[in-house]
């Protein structure tokens, strides 16, 4: 199976700040990842797919890049409503693993 | 609007079976795979399996496997998950989401189920 390995797991950032959330994977995925959003008791909500393309409705401040085993997802200027989990998916092979997750908190 | 609609939470003993089920409303039912993903309490995502709604051939992660059972029926448009011999770690929220058959490699998770609570508790 392919690891995930984001990091960090935890970050401490203020409104207006440039975030970034690295995904590292243990083999090539070429593009074939997915970053989600997930707020307390609600299901992920999919923000970004095949590495760097923006879901429909996603605000253009997330961005992602990457290709092969590295991964980011940046957002330039931190929102209040940004505030939640992060998960990168990969969907090159199965099962269709999912990396750990990146609580961003407000500072 | 697409919407995936689960069923309601529930309580299982440990030992027993559980089945969840997610109605797709909004789009074609058989353009898009289930997938089943759980989320133990406090703790990260993990992806089971997923279920191809036109031919019903399913899969699931090995550690799955022989334990879940994913299921469609067409004529209402709703997939399920069925887990046996449930655990006490198997508390979690259970998700379906879709996948665009043939493309979710590209596409991802794009639209999800809002979450079926399962306890395992004596």
């Amino acid at each position: 199976d392919i690891q995930l390995t984001q990091s960090p797991s935890f970050l401490s950032a203020s409104v207006g700040d440039r975030v970034t959330i690295t995904c590292r994977a243990s083999q090539g995925i070429r593009t074939f990842l997915a970053w989600y959003q997930q707020k307390p008791g609600k299901a992920p909500n999919l923000l970004i797919y095949a590495a760097s393309t923006l879901q429909n409705g996603v605000p253009s401040r997330f961005s992602g890049s990457g290709s092969g085993t590295e991964f980011t997802l940046t957002i330039s200027s931190l929102q209040p409503e940004d505030f939640a989990t992060y998960y990168c998916q990969q969907l090159d092979s199965y099962p269709r693993t999912f990396g750990g997750g990146t609580k961003v908190e407000i500072k | 609007q697409v919407l995936l609609a689960q069923s309601g939470a529930e309580v299982k003993k440990p030992g027993a079976s559980v089945r969840v089920s997610c109605k797709v409303s909004g789009d074609s039912f058989t353009t898009h795979n289930i997938h089943w993903i759980r989320q133990a309490p406090g703790q990260g995502l993990e992806w089971m399996g997923w279920v191809n709604p036109n031919s019903g051939v399913s899969d699931s992660a090995q550690r799955f496997q022989g334990w879940v059972t994913l299921t469609r029926d067409t004529s209402i448009s709703t997939a399920y998950m069925e887990l046996s011999r449930l655990k006490s770690n198997d508390t979690a929220v259970y998700y379906c989401a879709r996948g665009a058959i043939g493309l979710d490699y590209y596409y991802g998770l794009d639209v999800w189920g809002q979450g079926t609570t399962v306890t395992v508790s004596s």
